[in-house]
């Protein structure tokens, strides 16, 4: 089975700051790496899905690359409403895993 | 507008039987897998299963195959997951998805949208 790892765990950054976050499969997933965000107390919501398309409706400061093993989720310049935890997804072979979910708030 | 309603928060006993449920509206229900992930109270999002509508094939996460049952009706629009025998470990949040992506996921899959959530709470 592909396990996805995510770093930072957490993190806390100024608004207006520029946010990275990386995930990491355990084997070759070509760029089927989707990202969500979810808000305290809401179900996820997608943001990014094979890696770089941005969900209709989903604000332009979201973004994300990668291909392979390694990819990255970016917030260009972090907002209040954009406290949340970030999760990464992968599908393979009838398998779908997440990472383990990146925590941001604001400083 | 797509949406997926979830059945209400539930409160059982260890060792009860329950059958939570997630109406799709708003799209074909037949042309979209529906999966099912659990959310343990402060933890991550866990896949457990999926099943096609239109046939009802279902796969399971190994961590969730054998411990829950994920059925559809089509002419309803509405998948379930169940359980024959709770436990005080099976208290979570439970999330319905619709399966996004290429045909038959070969290509990528993602979950839009996703329903409201139902709280399961199993205490003695």
């Amino acid at each position: 089975d592909i396990q996805m790892t995510q770093s930072p765990s957490s993190l806390s950054a100024s608004v207006g700051d520029r946010v990275t976050i990386t995930c990491q499969a355990s084997q070759d997933i070509s760029n089927y790496l989707n990202w969500y965000q979810q808000k305290p107390g809401k179900a996820p919501k997608l943001l990014i899905y094979d890696a770089s398309n941005l969900e209709t409706g989903v604000p332009s400061r979201f973004s994300g690359s990668g291909s392979g093993t390694d990819f990255t989720f970016t917030i260009s310049s972090l907002q209040p409403e954009d406290i949340a935890t970030y999760y990464c997804q992968q599908y393979d072979n009838l398998q779908f895993t997440f990472g383990p979910g990146t925590k941001v708030d604001i400083k | 507008e797509v949406q997926l309603v979830q059945s209400g928060a539930e409160v059982k006993k260890p060792g009860e039987s329950l059958r939570i449920s997630c109406k799709g509206s708003g799209y074909s229900f037949t042309s979209y897998w529906i999966s099912w992930v659990r959310q343990m109270p402060g933890k991550g999002l866990e896949w457990m299963g999926r099943i096609d509508p239109s046939d009802s094939y279902t796969n399971y996460s190994p961590s969730f195959q054998g411990h829950v049952t994920i059925s559809a009706d089509k002419s309803i629009s509405t998948a379930y997951l169940q359980w024959s025998s709770l436990k005080a470990s099976d208290t979570a949040m439970y999330y319905c998805a619709r399966v996004r992506g290429s045909t038959s996921c070969y290509a990528g899959c993602w979950f839009d949208p996703w329903g409201q959530g139902t709280l399961v709470t199993v205490s003695s």
